[in-house]
């Protein structure tokens, strides 16, 4: 079964407005990933973090891996509708392996 | 191709039939892995494959399961005498040669094969 536990399950925003999403694990990973799922498609990898401390950002989306390497969090800055999606966090160890949260479910009302 | 392809993209089985799912690699793709995605769940590990060799089937759920990937591109899922526990999108993914993604590799997802036992 999935080791991360994510949160929140679901989020109901207006557009304009950032949200923060995060991922903790009782196991420590040497990567954490993020992606984004919408219907019918599968995930789409957004930001990969490879050193605890590190902090990264890709557009309005900014993801940090945490120094104890056992948690991370998302943001994304001013939302807009095509953000609606079900995001995503990933842990990896040293195999190939990866583990997943059972996301958050982004909705963005216009 | 231009991405990871997946076939059937539908599939309803009857109880007990036995059904094939097929997954066509990035071209050049040497690392392949399977998912199992149940309703409203994250993606759940099943195996991985490094060219035709399966090197982790620690998540498949039970024998019923099976993969292959015998000339290391196309691979197969195949899932005996289906359960209605079996319901699931099953999404293959694949990645550049390096292993893993502790490396920096990209995995890439298919679309996904959605699978109800009925």
């Amino acid at each position: 079964g999935q080791q991360l536990n994510q949160s929140p399950q679901s989020m109901f925003i207006q557009e304009g407005e950032d949200v923060s999403m995060n991922c903790t694990s009782s196991s420590i990973f040497n990567t954490w990933l993020w992606y984004k799922q919408e219907p019918g498609e599968g995930p789409v990898l957004l930001i990969a973090l490879y050193k605890a401390g590190e902090l990264t950002s890709n557009g309005r989306l900014t993801a940090q891996f945490g120094i104890t390497r056992k948690d991370s969090f998302l943001n994304i800055s001013a939302s807009i509708p095509s953000d609606v999606g079900i995001y995503f966090c990933a842990g990896h160890y040293n195999n190939n392996d990866m583990r997943f949260g059972a996301g958050t479910r982004l909705t963005v009302k216009p | 191709g231009a991405g990871v392809s997946q076939s059937p993209r539908y599939k309803v089985a009857k109880r007990g039939q036995d059904v094939a799912l097929r997954c066509d690699p990035i071209s050049g793709h040497v690392s392949l892995f399977w998912y199992q995605q149940a309703l409203g769940q994250g993606p759940e590990f099943l195996t991985y494959f490094q060219n035709e060799a399966q090197l982790d089937k620690s998540g498949l759920p039970s024998d019923r399961f099976f993969a292959e990937r015998p000339e290391g591109s196309v691979s197969t899922l195949k899932i005996q005498r289906t359960q209605q526990e079996d319901s699931a999108v099953y999404l293959c993914a694949s990645s550049l040669p390096r292993t893993g993604v502790s490396s920096g590799n990209t995995i890439y997802f298919g679309e996904g094969s959605w699978l109800t036992v009925v």
